[in-house]
């Protein structure tokens, strides 16, 4: 069963750009959720899409933002990047709505440097 | 605002050693997640604990939760060197998504 997958995997973008990256669940799962991850921040909730719709939300300016589509897939974008984007971007999918009994299983996330 | 401390945020063990890392958290979570994450790499889950006196073991590492003191630890027996990692304790799930602890830097040497 082939795990989760992210693209691109390292991308290098400038400060005002915008950036879109990718997230293919689990097959079968219906829960997406993205996590931005840094050294001083750790690793902090983005936001979760369930059936196509944005169920939660973190506490991340209105730049931030995803999508899901019918086959679960997701992308989520950045606008108007700042330095301060620069992280690891990780994608996690599970069976189930985020908090259930079911793991979250984690992608190799996507290597975002603003400069 | 659900907050999760985790403590130590770096040990350095030898092998054969046993240790804990402890996870705290500020409000009500039933569940509590344990996850691995190796430099470079991504996040590994190792345990999810659904409910209070939960115990759930997988070679070396056992994890616990008490919900009434919002504690779970994670303990490591006879530790190896490819136990080296950072663990990360992670609760909540609900509105705010997940919640992650800074992460415990483990190093383990000969």
């Amino acid at each position: 069963k082939a795990g989760v997958t992210q693209t691109p995997r390292y991308l290098i973008k400038t400060r005002g750009q915008q950036v879109t990256l990718s997230c293919s669940p689990i097959s079968g799962h219906r829960s997406v959720s993205w996590y931005q991850q840094t050294p001083g921040q750790g690793l902090q909730f983005l936001f979760e899409y369930f059936s196509e719709t944005q169920r939660n939300k973190g506490n991340f300016p209105g730049r931030f933002s995803g999508r899901q589509f019918s086959n679960s897939r997701s992308e989520m974008n950045v606008s108007t990047l700042e330095l301060g984007d620069s992280a690891l971007y990780l994608c996690a999918s599970s069976l189930t709505r985020t908090g259930g009994w079911e793991t979250q299983y984690f992608g190799p996330g996507t290597r975002l440097l603003v400069l | 605002e659900l907050k999760v401390e985790q403590n130590p945020l770096f040990l350095s063990m030898q092998e054969g050693k046993n240790y804990t890392i402890y996870c705290n958290y500020s409000t009500t979570s039933d569940r509590l997640y344990w996850y691995r994450q190796d430099p470079g790499k991504s996040l590994e889950s190792l345990f999810v604990l659904l409910s209070n006196g939960a115990v759930k073991q997988e070679g070396r590492l056992m994890a616990s939760l008490d919900t009434k003191a919002r504690l779970s630890t994670l303990h490591i027996t006879a530790a190896v060197h490819d136990l080296s990692a950072t663990y990360f304790c992670a609760a909540g799930g609900g509105a705010d998504g997940l919640t992650f602890g800074k992460g415990t830097h483990l190093i383990i040497q000969p």
